[in-house]
């Protein structure tokens, strides 16, 4: 199972939003709903910050959101806060080969 | 509280096997889809094989199809990952993880996770 792709690194300032992007095929994100996203804070366990495209969980912030357009998946986040500061994996259903999920490659929210 | 805590990590030589095990609380057990995650030192996450609510479907990831096999105890409210054949690309954090919503299946996001237990596999 290949890996979904994201930006190594985003970054931006204190109030400020930023998109995140994962990109995949038609194997997955193309053609399933089944993207989430994960926040990881060094040394912790990775948190899901939005399920099926576009859901939060409850009690994440609605300054996250997620949504896709054809084979990419976006991650935004809104008024960025120094807490934000993280690690972020997208994923997804794939039904390449044997069905199965696959991560994307990560990418790194600093906050200048 | 909805808890998950792995145990059964360690050092272990290439070739060798181990039993990791995930204790669940806080939710009832046999509703949800488990999976289990890991991630090899300063990598990603990979994801490793989930299993259904009842236990009666696995699925695996292509990296370790015929070394692995996941299964449940539910009424020990248990998870548990046999590893054997174990290999330095092997050597990672693996995390168990609840699926978000009730049902069969385990893609539709992961909502607890647990902290981890650490395999290391090395002569």
């Amino acid at each position: 199972q290949s890996a979904l792709t994201q930006p190594a690194s985003v970054s931006g300032s204190p109030g400020q939003s930023i998109t995140i992007s994962c990109s995949g095929t038609n194997d997955d994100i193309g053609d399933y709903k089944y993207v989430s996203w994960y926040q990881q804070h060094p040394g912790k366990a990775p948190k899901l910050m939005i399920y099926e495209v576009s859901n939060r969980p409850s009690g994440v912030s609605d300054r996250f959101s997620g949504s896709k357009s054809g084979n990419t998946a976006s991650l935004t986040i809104s008024g960025l806060q120094a807490e934000d500061e993280a690690d972020y994996f997208c994923s997804s259903y794939t039904s390449k080969n044997t069905p199965s999920y696959v991560f994307g490659t990560g990418t790194t929210v600093s906050v200048l | 509280e909805l808890r998950l805590l792995e145990s059964g990590g360690g050092l272990v030589q290439p070739g060798g096997s181990l039993r990791l095990s995930c204790a669940a609380s806080g939710f009832i057990f046999s509703n949800y889809a488990m999976t289990w995650v890991r991630q090899a030192p300063g990598k990603g996450l990979e994801w490793v094989s989930a299993i259904s609510g009842s236990g009666a479907t696995t699925y695996y990831a292509d990296s370790v199809e015929g070394r692995f096999t996941i299964s449940r105890d539910n009424p020990q409210n248990t998870l548990h990952l046999q590893m054997n054949s174990l290999s330095g690309e092997d050597t990672a954090v693996y995390y168990c993880a609840k699926a978000q919503g009730p049902g069969p299946y385990y893609y539709n996001g992961m909502d607890v996770w647990g902290q981890g237990t650490t395999v290391t596999v090395s002569s």
